[in-house]
């Protein structure tokens, strides 16, 4: 069965300009969250979407977006690219939206803004 | 809100030692609690999880930690350390009874298992 899907793996954007990732979740899944980690650093929760509605959204500036499509794959946005973005982008599934459901986290996209 | 300690961000043991990395937590409600691993250059994979049940929680490739409410402690051990556990190894918190599915974690342990 096909894990956590996430693309690119990897990319270099300059300051000021936007980005997309991508996720395709676990196959019947329907929450998916985001996580940026800094390195040296553990993830920290960007969004979480469950049902394609956003049931959460962590400390970040409103440059970062997100969505939730009809076949539960994600989108991440993040506008006006500073270099403190350059992080590991971590997306993670789960099959319910809940705190004790186990979270199945994708091999990330490393964003690397010069 | 809640967060995650974890005492020290390196540490290393011998092959066939024990290993024990430390994680303490707060939170204002009872919380779910998890340990990840990273392997260099992946995304993390679950060791095991509290969520309430017996407060020693078995995980996989060894590994076990004890919840200890009166300590606010999630201790993750292993009674001997192998070559291939040496990876990154991050505690996490999740809100009980929330409708979101938030993780909130500490800054890691780096684990080197010296041979």
């Amino acid at each position: 069965d096909a894990g956590v899907t996430q693309s690119p793996t990897h990319l270099i954007k300059t300051r000021g300009q936007q980005v997309t990732l991508r996720c395709s979740p676990i196959s019947g899944h329907k929450s998916v969250s985001w996580y940026q980690q800094v390195l040296g650093q553990g993830p920290q929760f960007i969004f979480q979407y469950y049902e394609k509605e956003e049931r959460g959204r962590g400390n970040f500036p409103d440059r970062f977006s997100a969505r939730q499509f009809p076949n539960y794959s994600s989108e991440l946005n993040v506008n006006a690219l500073l270099l403190g973005d350059s992080a590991l982008y971590l997306c993670a599934s789960s099959l319910q939206g809940q705190g004790n459901t186990e979270a199945f986290f994708g091999q990330g996209t490393r964003l690397t803004v010069v | 809100a809640q967060s995650v300690t974890q005492l020290g961000s390196h540490v290393s043991v011998s092959e066939g030692a024990l290993v024990l990395l430390r994680c303490n937590y707060s939170s204002s409600v009872p919380p779910y609690l998890f340990w990840y691993v990273q392997y260099p250059n992946q995304g993390l994979q679950l060791l095991l999880k509290y969520t309430s049940a017996a407060t020693l929680v078995k995980g996989i490739n060894g590994f076990e930690a004890e919840f200890k409410k009166s300590e606010t402690s999630f201790h993750l051990t292993k009674p001997s350390a192998h070559m291939s556990d040496a990876a990154e190894y991050f505690c996490a918190v999740s809100v009980r009874d929330s409708s979101a599915r938030q993780l909130t974690f500490g800054s890691g342990t780096q684990l080197t298992v010296l041979p």
